[in-house]
């Protein structure tokens, strides 16, 4: 696609609850980045992947919190369990390997009530 | 840990004036953003600058970089009300998970 696409772009969830977050990179970006950005904590880096591996985990809060991506193209982060400092705004990204740019998605906006 | 540290966190300019936005970090980086934001949308990608002395302008905006001081600078020439919005630096460490470290974020409100 043009850009990288994120859905969905509004989700309200009760406590409790499990959500999914669904990320769609730039055609043919390797590397795909999951970033949390919520009042008072700025951005915050949660996982990337290079192709369908993570080698880099360290930002996921919790293990309330999971990503996978398949294909090395669509990736997918689980939260179970929802609090409700859960609440932010979750940002992906991608870049193509080797190229400096990395292109972000326009969120998903996560409430949980 | 890799710190990044923005200053100032928030600007408030005249229309016409000149203005620097100052982004620090704590360990050597081969790459700094600067991504722009506007209210309730993503990240906008401003610059990438990738050497020491790399300077990049566009419009009415120029980064700079001095890898030896680890200091980027944001430069703001005769703001417009059109540049009114957060600008983040952010610094690539492959060191720390190939992955982008933010700083806080620089809230630009320019005045008509």
């Amino acid at each position: 696609g043009a850009g990288v696409s994120q859905s969905p772009s509004n989700k309200v969830t009760e406590k409790g609850k499990d959500v999914e977050l669904r990320c769609d990179p730039i055609s043919g970006h390797t590397a795909l980045y999951w970033y949390r950005q919520s009042l008072g904590q700025g951005l915050e880096f949660l996982i990337y992947f290079q192709g369908n591996s993570a080698p880099d985990k360290s930002g996921l809060p919790s293990d309330r919190f999971s990503a996978e991506r398949t294909g090395g193209s669509v990736s997918t982060l689980t939260i179970q369990r929802t609090q409700q400092e859960d609440s932010a705004v979750y940002l992906c990204a991608s870049s193509l390997d080797g190229e400096r740019t990395i292109y972000f998605g326009e969120g998903s906006w996560l409430t949980v009530v | 840990e890799l710190k990044v540290e923005q200053n100032p966190l928030f600007l408030s300019m005249q229309e016409g004036k000149n203005y620097t936005i100052y982004c620090n970090y704590s360990t050597t980086s081969d790459r700094l953003y600067w991504y722009r934001q506007d209210p309730g949308k993503s990240l906008e990608s401003l610059f990438v600058l990738l050497s020491n002395g790399a300077v990049k302008q566009e419009g009415r905006l120029m980064a700079s970089l001095d890898t030896k001081a680890r200091l980027s600078t944001l430069h703001i020439t005769a703001a417009v009300h059109d540049l009114s919005a957060t600008y983040f630096c952010a610094v690539y460490q492959m060191e720390y998970g190939n992955k982008l470290v933010f700083g806080a974020g620089t809230i630009l409100r320019v005045k008509s």
